[in-house]
């Protein structure tokens, strides 16, 4: 089945740093890639919606300036926390979608990443 | 605003129960629902949806109900075994506001004791 790789699985960074995930769609074009935020015993919320070749649309609340998503290819899209700070410490994942506009085009997501910043 | 919940946040049972993990929506707009298990450090795996013009689904072990009338959906696990054990979530999309821009529950652990 559809795979949706992520990386690094965890990372620890110092407060002020930037850090960069990466999402990964191994057998499939992922025309949209959606990442979303999930802090500790808590559901997941959509941060940004990434397509291809485009800008990135961030949630009302979601600062675009902080997190960077780029979507350079059908297969990576990539977020970075900028100036990272101890409450961006989350679990970051991301999904991939063939056809977003098609309910017979599923949402696959990744294994997420643990993001802890000192 | 709209919103999709949970009743119960911990459901424990025992191995070889049936379990029920139930989940309320509040956008009448909504026309496709998910069943999600997320395992802790993993992200959500695909279980089970339907859409609104169903009211039941089958799948292996599991059943989704959906009750429109008062906008209620459940997720019904046979036979629950230990590997069972996860927070369960349920998500809706609504067409209107963006096809696969799912809004999450708040999630229900079950815990199965063997």
């Amino acid at each position: 089945g559809a795979v949706v790789s992520q990386h690094p699985s965890w990372v620890i960074c110092k407060s002020g740093t930037s850090v960069k995930i990466e999402c990964r769609s191994l057998d499939f074009q992922a025309t949209t890639m959606f990442w979303y935020r999930q802090f500790p015993k808590q559901s997941l919320m959509l941060m940004a919606t990434s397509n291809e070749g485009s800008k990135a649309t961030y949630e009302q609340g979601v600062e675009k300036d902080k997190f960077l998503i780029n979507h350079a290819s059908l297969t990576l899209s990539t977020l970075t926390v900028t100036s990272a700070h101890p409450e961006d410490s989350s679990f970051y994942i991301c999904s991939a979608v063939l056809d977003r506009n098609s309910y017979n085009s599923p949402l696959h997501f990744g294994n997420g990443t643990r993001l802890t910043v000192t | 605003g709209e919103s999709v919940g949970l009743h119960l946040p911990t459901l424990s049972v025992q191995e070889g129960d049936n379990s029920i993990i139930n989940c309320a929506y509040s956008n009448s707009a909504s026309d496709y629902f998910i069943w999600y298990k997320q395992e802790s450090g993993k992200g959500p795996q695909f279980i089970i949806d339907i859409r609104s013009n169903m009211d039941k689904r089958q799948g292996q072990r599991v059943t989704v109900l959906l009750n429109k009338t008062v906008k209620h959906l459940s997720l019904q696990i046979a036979a629950t075994q230990p590997g069972d054990s996860a927070v369960y979530f349920c998500a809706e999309r609504n067409m209107n506001t963006g096809f696969q821009k799912l809004v999450f529950g708040t999630g229900t652990r079950l815990l199965v004791s063997p």
